[in-house]
């Protein structure tokens, strides 16, 4: 089974730094998705970026962007210019193109922005 | 475009009682859907999924059941709630082809 690993359970970043989240995945698979789902105060899951594993390029989305490491499995989001609303629980996500297509998710890492 | 409800928002329910979570997922078809169960401070905990009508998979066992009665129809239930049952319940849905998960708004359930 895959296994998805957040090593930070908190983070905190100055408004307008950079800060990067980490996030392992463990798998047997070649195939696969990433994610990093936003989970703010109203806890609705928001999307934030994902990545394809067959893709080489890094994903990147207006403020945010990955770092996709598939030999070391490893899956960074880089927030640059981060502003207070970037404040929220952030979610690593893998899933496998099979098994019912289902999300695993890491246990999450608490971002903080200091104004 | 594609859009996922979920109610209650939130619940308080007595030790014992049954319960019924409903989420009902508009403009797709055949979609996946999943239950998900997040403690407070918490990653998420996929609870069953279901990849078509009647089909369940669970993925933890637990006081809890689910079904799928329609196409875009997915119910989460308990006849006896557990103190032990109080947390924070995603439904989401996957479709052809995205292969990101949607999310509908939860539910937080306390069980006194």
């Amino acid at each position: 089974a895959q296994t998805v690993t957040q090593s930070q359970p908190e983070m905190s970043v100055q408004e307008a730094e950079t800060v990067t989240l980490s996030c392992t995945y463990d798998t047997s698979e070649s195939d696969y998705y990433l994610f990093w789902y936003k989970q703010p105060p109203s806890r609705q899951m928001i999307l934030v970026i994902r990545q394809e594993a067959y893709k080489q390029q890094n994903a990147t989305e207006n403020r945010f962007s990955v770092n996709f490491q598939k030999a070391a499995k490893s899956f960074s989001l880089k927030i640059s210019d981060s502003q207070l609303g970037d404040a929220a629980m952030y979610f690593c996500a893998y899933r496998s193109y099979n098994a019912g297509n289902m999300l695993t998710f890491g246990g999450g890492t608490r971002l903080m922005v200091k104004p | 475009s594609q859009t996922i409800h979920q109610w209650p928002a939130t619940l308080v329910q007595p030790v014992g009682s049954p319960l019924s979570l409903e989420c009902t997922v508009e403009g797709t078809s055949n979609p996946n859907l999943y239950w998900y169960r997040q403690a407070a401070g918490r990653g998420l905990q996929l609870l069953f999924y279901s990849v078509g009508i009647g089909q369940i998979s669970s993925e933890v066992p637990q006081n809890l059941s689910a079904s799928r009665p329609q196409d875009r129809q997915f119910i989460l239930s308990s006849k006896k709630l557990l103190l032990s049952d109080s947390g924070f319940y995603l439904c989401a849905f996957t479709y052809h082809p995205n292969p990101e998960a949607f999310f509908g708004q939860g539910t937080r359930l306390t069980v006194v």
